[in-house]
């Protein structure tokens, strides 16, 4: 199985401020198809994960511009420009390249 | 839209049984891959299986001796069976759609979870 590894694990944001997530994966997720087979999604206090960022860079319908994924090969980062206190939850990478899909650990990200 | 049910409980040794029905759109002709994942307490969220329409099955290699995924598409709804369970299948328990057959989006949309519960 692929293993991912984010970090932090934690983060305190201050709104307005930036924030900055990586994920390393135990093999390069670069598809065939030059895919970048890597998703972010987060997951709000009492509700289900949703989908922020697919195939590395792409940002998901309805999800603020303010978040962006950048990376290739087996490193790849979350960004969020100014953090807003929706923002608040724990945010996973998600490897789509094979089966069984795995997930990071999750990192938690509370506004101060 | 998802919906998840099934039992809240179940004992040591038993076989979960959860449905996940479908609104808004029909399971028949899809090409979205219907699944199951589940958020351990402290460790996470680990996939379980997919299957799309045409019925092929794909499932974690952790979890494949006790785990069967499968569709009724005349309820348009898709099952999860696991056997054998442990307090360690203690979980909140989505179902989702993990992907599609013609394109990807990421695993775009997911139940509201049921949690459930292994104890005598």
């Amino acid at each position: 199985d692929i293993v991912l590894t984010q970090s932090p694990l934690f983060l305190s944001v201050t709104p307005g401020e930036p924030a900055s997530i990586s994920c390393r994966s135990s093999q390069s997720l670069l598809h065939s198809n030059g895919n970048k087979c890597l998703d972010w999604y987060l997951q709000r206090p009492g509700q289900s994960p949703q989908v922020l960022i697919y195939l590395g860079s792409n940002r998901a319908s309805g999800v603020p511009d303010r978040f962006s994924g950048s990376g290739s090969g087996s490193y790849f980062t979350l960004k969020i420009s100014r953090v807003e206190a929706e923002d608040v939850g724990t945010y996973y990478c998600m490897q789509a390249l094979q089966t069984p899909r795995t997930f990071g650990q999750g990192t938690k990200v509370e506004i101060k | 839209q998802l919906q998840e049910s099934g039992p809240g409980l179940v004992r040591p040794s038993e076989t979960l049984s959860l449905t996940c029905s479908v609104f808004g759109g029909s399971i028949s002709g899809s090409t979205y891959y219907w699944g199951w994942v589940r958020r351990l307490p402290g460790k996470g969220l680990e996939w379980i299986a997919s299957i799309p329409y045409s019925g092929s099955t794909y499932y974690n290699p952790s979890l494949r001796s006790r785990v069967t995924i499968f569709l009724d598409t005349s309820k348009n709804q898709f099952s999860l069976q696991l056997s054998s369970m442990t307090a360690a299948d203690s979980a909140l328990y989505y179902c989702l759609i993990t992907g599609r057959t013609d394109s990807y989006y990421g695993m775009e949309v997911w139940g509201q979870g049921t949690t459930v519960t292994v104890s005598s």
